[in-house]
């Protein structure tokens, strides 16, 4: 049981570039997540989504968009990469709990590193 | 806006000691406050939580105290190990149609010495 898969691991790019972070998971969860994660700072929430088909905002959504391709699957997409975007990127997901909070599986990260 | 400051950023104990991670938060409308584990290379991990319904929860080695009035919660790890040194992050979150995004501490690294 794999629970989070993200891809990359590591990844280097230059000002200006775009890539995409793939996130996976198994657990049949409804509810997923991308943050980011900086030192000093915490883990910040970039964008969720509550439910296949439906995307959100979260508290640092700025130069990133999502797409939620199926149940399984929640892409974070860097149209423009900027240095400040350097960070460790976590993806998360949840089960839907009926109005109550269910635990939060998270993947081990991709290592971002804008030049 | 930090809605959820945590404190100490690091914390040194030695290997049987008690490790104490404190917490405080801004919004009443809070109703879940998880503590997550993180390794070094590995994502944060559940550790334990608590509602503000009661005002101590144990499991094991690890202790959540719970001080709503102070709007306060702090971790409490008894008999630390070595293995216990990771980073340890708060969280917050409201029910209802907000469940499930987590505001989070700064964190807090931890570690125990042999």
């Amino acid at each position: 049981n794999a629970g989070v898969t993200q891809t990359p691991k590591f990844q280097v790019l230059k000002t200006g570039q775009s890539m995409t972070l793939q996130c996976a998971q198994d657990m049949n969860h409804n509810s997923m997540y991308w943050y980011r994660q900086d030192p000093g700072m915490g883990l910040r929430l970039i964008y969720y989504s509550a439910s296949e088909g439906t995307t959100d905002k979260g508290e640092v959504p700025n130069g990133y968009n999502v797409s939620r391709l199926n149940k399984r699957e929640f892409s974070l997409r860097l149209e423009s990469a900027a240095p400040s975007q350097t960070s460790v990127y976590f993806c998360a997901s949840s089960r839907v709990g009926e109005g109550s909070n269910q635990p939060q599986h998270f993947g081990d990260g991709t290592r971002l590193s804008i030049l | 806006q930090q809605q959820v400051k945590q404190s100490p950023q690091s914390l040194i104990v030695q290997k049987g000691g008690i490790s104490i991670i404190n917490c405080a938060y801004e919004n009443t409308a809070f109703d879940y406050f998880p503590w997550y584990q993180q390794f070094p290379g590995k994502g944060p991990a559940l550790l334990i939580a608590i509602r503000p319904d009661v005002s101590e929860k144990k499991e094991g080695r690890f202790t959540i105290s719970f001080n709503k009035s102070a709007k306060q919660f702090s971790l409490h790890i008894m008999d630390s190990q070595p293995g216990d040194s990771a980073t340890y992050f708060c969280a917050a979150n409201t029910g209802g149609t907000s469940y499930g995004k987590l505001t989070f501490g700064q964190g807090t690294i931890l570690t125990v010495h042999p």
